[in-house]
């Protein structure tokens, strides 16, 4: 059974500061993608990370995958009020329909 | 591109009702549409991957004769919740998928049920 985890599950940083949030999975996948969730939305396709060594980057978030530890990251650079979200990693498994596991999501809380 | 809507957004009903939500992608089809439920505070959970013309497969502990799924076409899905009670209110997402190499999926706005 596929298990993403996600650290850490609450983050309260300053604007201005940097940070990184990390996914783990258990089992060997095709594709990692990361979301932003704003309070009662959907979710907000922010990467899909395909291959090992990828690297995406999109203003303050810049987004990794190692897949041979298994591993993404999500940093942000000089956080913003705006930042403020729950974000969430999911995985699939090519031959599982491509069926998304998530990660139970990190909330981000960026201060003034 | 890839937008996927859903009808209702929010919908308050009696329990003991049945409540249907729609899914739909709008400019392109889904070979396959997933249906997820997440409640307050916590991540998605998938209930049902439904592919066209096909019985939808659910995940282990949804019940399928309580959560209807209705997979009509390559645009349209539905979720019927049958004779809801106040433990299925909760946040319920759709997302489609066009199929291909990378068949990524595209999530809807989502609809948020109230069972009183």
């Amino acid at each position: 059974e596929l298990k993403v985890e996600q650290n850490p599950l609450f983050l309260s940083m300053q604007e201005g500061k940097n940070y990184t949030i990390y996914c783990n999975y258990s089992t060997t996948s095709d594709r990692l993608y990361w979301y932003r969730q704003d309070p009662g939305k959907s979710l907000e396709s922010l990467f899909v990370l395909l291959s090992n060594g990828a690297v995406k980057q999109e203003g303050r978030l810049m987004a990794s995958l190692d897949t041979k530890a298994r591993l993404s990251t999500l940093h942000i650079t000089a956080a913003v009020h705006d930042l403020s979200a729950t974000y969430f990693c999911a995985v699939d498994i090519s031959g599982s329909n491509y069926k998304l596991t998530f990660g139970k999501g990190t909330l981000l809380t960026v201060n003034p | 591109g890839a937008v996927v809507s859903q009808h209702p957004s929010r919908v308050i009903c009696k329990s003991g009702t049945s409540v249907k939500i729609e899914c739909r992608s709008l400019d392109f089809q889904a070979t396959t549409m997933f249906w997820y439920r997440q409640f307050p505070k916590q991540s998605l959970m998938l209930m049902a991957t439904s592919n066209e013309g096909s019985k939808a497969t659910y995940e282990q502990g949804v019940e399928k004769d309580k959560f209807l799924i209705n997979h009509a076409s390559l645009t349209l899905s539905t979720l019927t919740v049958t004779s809801a009670h106040p433990e299925d209110s909760s946040f319920y997402i759709c997302s489609a998928a066009p199929g291909g190499r990378y068949n990524e999926q595209f999530f809807g706005p989502g609809t948020r049920l109230t069972v009183l």
